[in-house]
């Protein structure tokens, strides 16, 4: 079946140090590949996405590359702030046989401090 | 603006008590889901639907049931509350693909249940 693992967390980093979340994924297919961020006290908002292999997903400082050599799609960001605090989830859908159903990872808790 | 709905947003309630949590998306999504989030943050999927009167189970067995009658309108029903059924829920709901967003997934901000 398809699966997603994350690094343990928690991370807690200082406010401009960088950040690596690693994800790997296991899926039966070519999988589309997401990462999601969840605030304190709120559902999940989708960060950024690749849909193809080597595809860059980007989005408020964060990059994400689809390697499907080594089936991974690891989150970085050069400096991160404080208002990055959250917990993030790797996911992947597979559409040929989950439809649009996403797996998710079992989330990382990042703690940026001042 | 376009979004998806969560009430309440947090529930205390008696051992054995019937319980309905609301869920309503506004996006005209034809796919919606629920999961439930461990204090350890996983997420499993424990209920979705694909369209108006069909639902499934999820990958995790849930003593919760779910019903769609109409296509903005999802809820999950426990019908008898224990403290096992302590947790976060998360409603979920889905369009069709596009390149700029995927498949549009857009979560309710939750509803935290402690049943004591």
């Amino acid at each position: 079946g398809n699966s997603v693992t994350q690094m343990e967390g928690p991370v807690t980093l200082s406010e401009e140090a960088f950040l690596t979340i690693n994800c790997t994924y296991t899926a039966t297919g070519y999988p589309s590949l997401f990462w999601y961020v969840q605030y304190p006290g709120e559902g999940l908002q989708l960060l950024l996405k690749a849909t193809k292999a080597d595809d860059k997903g980007s989005n408020k400082g964060f990059e994400a590359t689809y390697r499907k050599e080594t089936t991974s799609f690891h989150l970085e960001k050069g400096s991160v702030q404080v208002s990055d605090s959250a917990v993030y989830f790797c996911a992947l859908s597979l559409m040929e046989t989950s439809g649009s159903r996403l797996t998710f990872g079992e989330g990382t808790q990042l703690t940026v401090n001042p | 603006e376009a979004d998806i709905y969560q009430t309440p947003r947090y529930l205390v309630i008696g051992t054995g008590k019937k319980i309905t949590l609301e869920c309503s998306q506004t996006m005209g999504h034809d796919k919606m889901y629920w999961y439930q989030q461990d204090p350890g943050m996983e997420l499993h999927l424990i209920h979705y639907s694909y369209g108006v009167n069909s639902t499934e189970k999820g990958d995790l067995s849930s003593e919760s049931t779910v019903s769609r009658i109409r296509t903005e309108h999802f809820p999950l029903t426990l019908e008898s509350a224990r403290p096992s059924h302590t947790s976060q829920y998360l409603c979920a709901s889905s369009g069709s693909w596009s390149e700029n967003r995927g498949y549009g997934y857009t979560f309710g901000s939750g509803t935290r249940l402690t049943v004591v």
